[in-house]
Formats: structure tokens, C-alpha cells, sequence
């Protein structure tokens, strides 16, 4: 079955620590995406990544950074720079091709920081 | 600027009911897409629908359909007959330029009860 996995479902950070989330998708998509939701709030753009190699900073990227070495991978790293890490994190990816293919998502990490 | 906005934070019906979930946007783009994403609660996004600003034809799908007005941007979503297993977190969305990148409002949360 093709589609995004993310590991792991749930990760628990002691403060100073650096996590990474982990992204894969077997879909054949060029670009990739990270997001964060917090509760009561829409999705905001940390990342993307539109091919192997290049990322961008999205919205909120402080305190996060990734790297894209291989098409079907796209690791989150979220650092201790972040001050406020505890929150649900989403991959998605698309098809490059058209810029406005709708994006398909993994089933998410939520993150805590204790 | 470019924004989404869901005003309706929560709604709750019985169901069998109809419901309207609300969607503005603000954008300065001629050429942009709009989607529907829902959220049930084991979190991962499934998209629902794509409309690109050319066409304004509403669209039904099911239960399920769309009213797309460029003079008000709005993008309104209803669902006729609500069940149980439409409660779920509905996100809008705005998409614009080439990077693929998503524009959420910030969601608004459906509950049916029976």
C-alpha cells in the first residue's frame, strides 16, 4: 500500500533535548512538508522540500531544521533552540507537477515536552 | 496577504441534520486553489475536495458538497444528512504560487451526536 508513515505516534522530550520525527513515503512524491498544529489552531508550515537535496524555511521554521538526502525521506529535527515543542506534528507530500496537487498526509507525532 | 478564516470554532447537530461549514479567504493571486481537508480523530488529514479559482460550478458529492463564490471568497462546505461518523475537525485551505504550499484556517470542529 503506498502512503506516508511517521514514527514515532507519540515522543516525550526532556528540555535541551534534540528529537528527530521521522517522515517516509513510498508515493513517489517530489515534495514534502512539515507541519505543526496546536490545539484549537490550523496547520502552520515549518519546512517543505519541493526536491531531493533543497528545503525551504516555512512559516515557523525557528528551532526545527531537516534534512532531505534521499526522495523518500524527509527527517524533522526539532531542537532545544525550540521554545515551545510541545504540539502535533504532520508530513505530508504531493506530486510536483502541478503545484496545486492536493498534499497527502501521515497519521502524525505528537510530541511532549516534559 | 494571504489568509483563511473559519469562523465557526465548534458545531454541534444531531444527527440527520444539515450543517454549513463556513470558509473566507483572502488572497491577491488570480490563479489559487482551494480544499477541504477533515480531520477524524486519529489525526491524519484526508482530503475531501480541490477547486481552482477559474471554476465557481458548485459540486456534490454524496452527502457531501461545495458552494464556491468568488464574489464573497467563500468556499462553503455542506454536508446533508450528518451521521455520526462525520464528527471531525474540518480544515480550509488556500493554496497559491508554485511551491504547493497550504494556507489552513484554523478548523472547525463538527459533532454529531445521535
Amino acid at each position: 500500500d503506498g502512503g506516508i508513515t511517521q514514527s514515532p505516534k507519540y515522543l516525550f522530550r526532556k528540555e535541551g533535548q534534540n528529537v528527530t520525527l521521522s517522515c517516509e513515503q513510498n508515493l513517489n512524491h517530489d515534495a514534502m512538508y512539515w507541519y505543526r498544529q496546536d490545539p484549537g489552531q490550523g496547520l502552520r508550515l515549518i519546512y517543505y522540500s519541493q526536491i531531493v537535496n533543497d528545503f525551504q524555511k516555512g512559516d515557523i521554521a525557528e528551532g526545527y531544521s531537516v534534512s532531505r538526502e534521499k526522495k523518500e525521506s524527509f527527517p524533522l529535527t526539532v531542537t532545544s533552540a525550540q521554545k515551545n515543542p510541545t504540539a502535533f506534528y504532520l508530513c505530508a507530500s504531493r506530486e510536483a507537477v502541478h503545484p496545486y496537487n492536493e498534499q497527502f498526509f501521515g497519521p502524525g507525532t505528537r510530541l511532549t515536552v516534559l | 496577504a494571504q489568509k483563511v478564516t473559519q469562523a465557526q470554532t465548534e458545531i454541534s447537530v444531531v444527527e440527520k441534520e444539515d450543517v454549513t461549514l463556513d470558509c473566507v479567504y483572502e488572497t491577491r493571486d488570480t490563479t489559487y486553489y482551494l480544499f477541504w481537508y477533515k480531520q477524524p480523530p486519529s489525526g491524519e488529514l484526508v482530503f475531501l475536495i480541490r477547486r481552482n479559482s477559474f471554476d465557481e460550478q458548485n459540486e456534490i458529492s454524496g452527502r457531501y458538497s461545495w458552494n464556491f463564490q468568488k464574489s464573497t471568497s467563500s468556499f462553503n462546505f455542506t454536508i446533508t444528512a450528518s451521521q455520526v461518523v462525520d464528527s471531525a475537525v474540518y480544515f480550509c485551505a488556500l493554496c497559491s504560487g508554485n511551491t504547493g504550499k497550504l494556507i489552513f484556517g484554523q478548523g472547525t470542529t463538527l459533532q454529531v451526536k445521535p
